[in-house]
């Protein structure tokens, strides 16, 4: 069974630090997506990561792909309020078609 | 560019209503999933539909049916609801081989 796991599950911080978001995943698959969710609203897509040493980056956001640490993380630089939202990584292979998530991590971003 | 459509937006039900949410895509995707989120738990797979067709199981089907119209409709039904289906519902697409998926605004549904 696949399993995905994200640390942490909530997170606070100031604007202007520096985060990272850890998504681990427990059998092998060489696809991983990053989403974003605000409250009440749907899932927006971030990134897809394809392959092992994937990284991709958007503004503030930068994510990376370990295919064999089964590891991917989202890291936030010199965060800004509009990054407040829940993010989720999921992972594709489970089995079934449809991808696998995590809990999601719940970010705060306080002036 | 509608995306994925679902409708309802909201519902609320009593016990043992029965119910369908709809959904709809326009971007030509084989394959379309509905995803149930319960805070804390993230999405989880109730049924997702490889082709026009064909449906199958995900991590929580119980309590559910689903109808792949045609390649763009595929729908949910709750036969007879209980409080435990109260959650959030989603509906995806994508081009299938787990590909991206892109998600429909959702429904959010009380069972009373």
């Amino acid at each position: 069974e696949l399993k995905v796991e994200q640390n942490p599950l909530f997170l606070s911080m100031q604007e202007g630090k520096n985060y990272t978001i850890y998504c681990n995943y427990s059998t092998t698959s060489d696809r991983l997506y990053w989403y974003r969710q605000d409250p009440g609203k749907s899932l927006e897509s971030l990134f897809v990561l394809l392959s092992n040493g994937a990284v991709k980056q958007e503004g503030r956001l930068m994510a990376s792909l370990d295919t064999k640490a089964r590891l991917s993380t989202l890291h936030i630089t010199a965060a800004v309020h509009d990054l407040s939202a829940t993010y989720f990584c999921a992972v594709s292979g489970g089995g079934a078609d449809g991808l696998t998530f995590g809990k999601g991590t719940h970010l705060i971003i306080q002036p | 560019n509608a995306g994925v459509t679902q409708t309802p937006k909201f519902q609320v039900l009593k016990t043992g209503q029965s119910m369908t949410l709809q959904c709809a895509q326009d971007m030509n995707h084989n394959s379309m999933y509905w995803y149930r989120q319960d805070p804390g738990m993230g999405l989880r797979l109730i049924y997702y539909s490889a082709s026009e067709g064909t449906t199958d199981k995900g991590e929580v089907p119980n309590g559910y049916n689903v109808s792949r119209l045609n390649k763009r409709e595929f729908s949910l039904r709750l036969e007879s609801a209980a409080p435990s289906q109260t959650s959030v519902y989603f509906c995806a697409s994508s081009t299938g081989g787990w590909t991206e998926a892109f998600f429909g605004q959702g429904t959010r549904l009380t069972v009373v």
